[in-house]
């Protein structure tokens, strides 16, 4: 399909597990976005990537939270030792530029998370 | 420290009537302001936006309301429809970075 696509749509592992969560962006796509919404909360911002610039990390919880893209496309989220907290929806998001104002952002159908 | 606010959780209008969702914020840096709307197990659909120097935009049955001096937007629907029923998120962005409520979860009452 033409929209952001997101794999796992669900995963169950175990604590102290790693996982690795996928997202596909609308292809020519610059902008990518990766947000989680834990039950009864807002989605919270976690890493932005713009194009080839050095992504913005700032909304990451901690360093077993680590993500990357490559080529400009695909982008895998990476959560070591996982712990039932990380228990949420990861949603992905991505727009054709990053300044809001002409592109709203397009999402994923997100990735269930559950920690157990 | 939640900068966006949905302190109503849940909303319920009969079929016809208007839809009046209601969202706060603290931060004076945000420029722009969005409304997406999200279905059960799908990922949040873009409704419609409003930038900061302005106080109003429409698009057809939806019109966004933004109120600077209060800090509040507000998102009206009318004539709300069943098929409106889904949960509305209020966003804010700034820098880029986008700053989402809670939801709220609207139900349309046929």
């Amino acid at each position: 399909g033409a929209g952001v696509s997101q794999s796992p749509s669900n995963k169950v592992t175990e604590k102290g597990k790693d996982v690795e969560l996928r997202c596909d962006p609308i292809s020519g796509h610059t902008a990518l976005y990766w947000y989680r919404q834990s039950l009864g909360q807002g989605l919270e911002f976690l890493i932005y990537f713009q194009g080839n610039s050095a992504p913005d990390k700032s909304g990451l919880p901690s360093d077993r939270f680590s993500a990357e893209r490559t080529g400009g496309s695909v982008s895998t989220l990476t959560i070591q030792r996982t712990q039932q907290e990380d228990s949420a929806v990861y949603l992905c998001a991505s727009s054709l530029v990053a300044t809001p104002a002409q592109q709203p952002q397009h999402f994923g159908d997100g990735t269930r998370l559950s920690i157990l | 420290d939640q900068q966006v606010k949905q302190n109503s959780p849940s909303l319920s209008v009969q079929e016809g009537r208007i839809s009046i969702l209601n969202c706060d914020y603290t931060n004076s840096m945000f420029d722009y302001f969005l409304w997406y709307k999200k279905y059960p197990a799908e990922g949040p659909t873009f409704l419609i936006s409003i930038s900061s120097i302005k106080d109003k935009n429409e698009d057809g049955r939806f019109t966004v309301f933004l109120n600077k001096s209060a800090k509040h937007l507000s998102l009206h629907i009318v004539p709300s429809q069943p098929g409106d029923s889904a949960v509305y998120f209020c966003a804010a962005s700034a820098q880029n970075q986008f700053y989402f409520g809670t939801g709220t979860s609207l139900t349309v009452i046929p």
